[in-house]
């Protein structure tokens, strides 16, 4: 089945950096990318995501690329605010086979922006 | 926040009992889903139901059981076989199965004692 890695596990940045999460997929059939970010107490909410046919999609100040034929992607967060401190995670959708269209999420990363 | 429900937002257990977490939707939404959350892990997907009436183990299924009788309802029982049952629960649901966004509801958190 799928495997989604998620680096680093931990990130600190200060107010207005930028910040860059990494996932990797194994599954080279998977062709969802969403990406969900978690408030300390709140429920993951759907922050951005991107299909395989797109390289890169920009929403304000966050971006996500993908690298189909390196099967990995990644959460670009520009002019980091306090408020983006959350618990970040990927996922990545399996296109095909008997998991096809399971979602499978990466580890997490908790981002914190220092004022 | 509305439109996917989850109760009760704190359970304790004694060990070796059976409990049943409920998550209810009033989004109209096909697909509903089960993830166990821990430290470090992630969200490891439970079960799913593409419908009503139908489900799926997931990714760590064994000691937990579900039902879908109707479309608003999708409650999860976790059996006295699950070796280690303390966890954060959420509940999510989409449109369908495929490619649509998760909505989740604002969890459990299941105790054993």
């Amino acid at each position: 089945g799928e495997n989604v890695e998620q680096h680093p596990s931990t990130l600190s940045v200060q107010e207005g950096d930028s910040a860059v999460i990494k996932c990797t997929y194994s599954d080279s059939a998977s062709n969802y990318f969403p990406w969900y970010k978690q408030e300390l107490g709140k429920r993951p909410q759907l922050i951005i995501d991107i299909r395989s046919n797109v390289g890169e999609k920009k929403d304000q100040r966050i971006a996500v690329t993908l690298n189909k034929t390196a099967k990995h992607f990644s959460l670009h967060i520009t002019e980091t605010q306090p408020e983006d401190s959350a618990v970040y995670f990927c996922a990545a959708v399996q296109g095909g086979g008997t998991s096809y269209g399971k979602l499978t999420f990466g580890q997490g990363t908790i981002l914190t922006v220092h004022p | 926040d509305g439109g996917i429900t989850q109760s009760p937002k704190y359970l304790f257990r004694k060990e070796g009992q059976n409990v049943t977490l409920s998550c209810e939707q009033n989004l109209n939404h096909d697909a509903m889903y089960w993830y166990r959350q821990d430290p470090g892990q992630g969200l490891r997907l439970i079960y799913y139901s593409q419908i009503v009436n139908d489900f799926q183990k997931g990714d760590i299924a064994e000691g937990y059981s579900v039902s879908r009788e109707k479309k608003e309802s999708f409650p999860l029982t976790v059996t006295s076989a699950q070796k280690n049952p303390t966890a954060f629960y959420l509940c999510a649901s989409s449109i369908d199965y495929l490619y649509n966004e998760q909505f989740f509801g604002p969890g459990t958190r299941l105790t054993v004692l």
